[in-house]
């Protein structure tokens, strides 16, 4: 029962390069998002998507990109790090609201570090 | 916009203390509210919810009441334990939508 997984769970990147941090979950959810966390912030949202093929902006979207192909996967891009992206990152799925007010289910995070 | 307020943290309680956890919100309708709670090295999990005014949601001991006249949601346990220290986020999310808004988090450490 894997749920939402995130991979790495640690990444160091130089200021510039370019990586994608994977998130998969395996409950047939419709919706996925991606959050940051920073200290004293909470969590913000990054880019969502309502199901595969549809993606829309959150509250911090500059310097990432998502793309869903699949139900499954939901991958966050970062095309030139920069150190202000030095974070935590979670990513969450819930089933849509036809199936109602059902809850968001984390993964355990990626510590993303820019140097 | 829809915004989450919590009290400011950290929070230090010594075990079977009685923990009070305020969160206020402001959203246009009638909002679901949720509070999760993040251990240690771990991602968030769910602890309770609430979705129409007045509902109580309870889990391990703790519980929030959906306070509609005064926007409020506040976190209650009667004795925590030190298995309790985490951080606690407060959230919200608007009716017909599945984006979550985020108070900044409380840090609850319980001493033995």
């Amino acid at each position: 029962n894997a749920g939402v997984t995130q991979t790495p769970k640690f990444q160091v990147l130089k200021t510039g390069q370019s990586m994608t941090l994977q998130c998969a979950q395996d409950m047939n959810h419709e919706y996925m998002s991606w959050y940051r966390q920073d200290p004293g912030m909470g969590l913000r949202l990054i880019h969502y998507s309502v199901g595969a093929g549809i993606t829309d902006q959150g509250e911090v979207p500059n310097g990432y990109n998502v793309s869903r192909s699949t139900t499954e996967d939901f991958p966050l891009r970062l095309l030139s790090a920069a150190p202000s992206q030095t974070s935590v990152y979670f990513c969450a799925s819930s089933s849509g609201p036809r199936v109602g007010n059902q809850p968001q289910h984390f993964g355990d995070g990626t510590r993303l570090s820019i140097l | 916009g829809n915004s989450v307020t919590q009290m400011e943290g950290p929070v230090t309680l010594s075990e079977e203390a009685f923990l009070t956890i305020n969160c206020t919100y402001t959203a246009t309708g009638y909002p679901s509210l949720f509070w999760y709670v993040q251990y240690p090295g771990e991602g968030l999990q769910l602890l309770l919810k609430a979705t129409k005014a007045d509902d109580k949601g309870s889990n391990k001991g703790f519980e929030a009441t959906y306070r509609k006249e005064t926007t409020s949601f506040h976190l209650e346990k009667g004795s925590v334990q030190v298995s309790d220290s985490a951080v606690y986020f407060c959230a919200l999310r608007s009716q017909g939508a599945q984006k979550l808004v985020f108070g900044q988090g409380t840090r609850l450490t319980i001493n033995p």
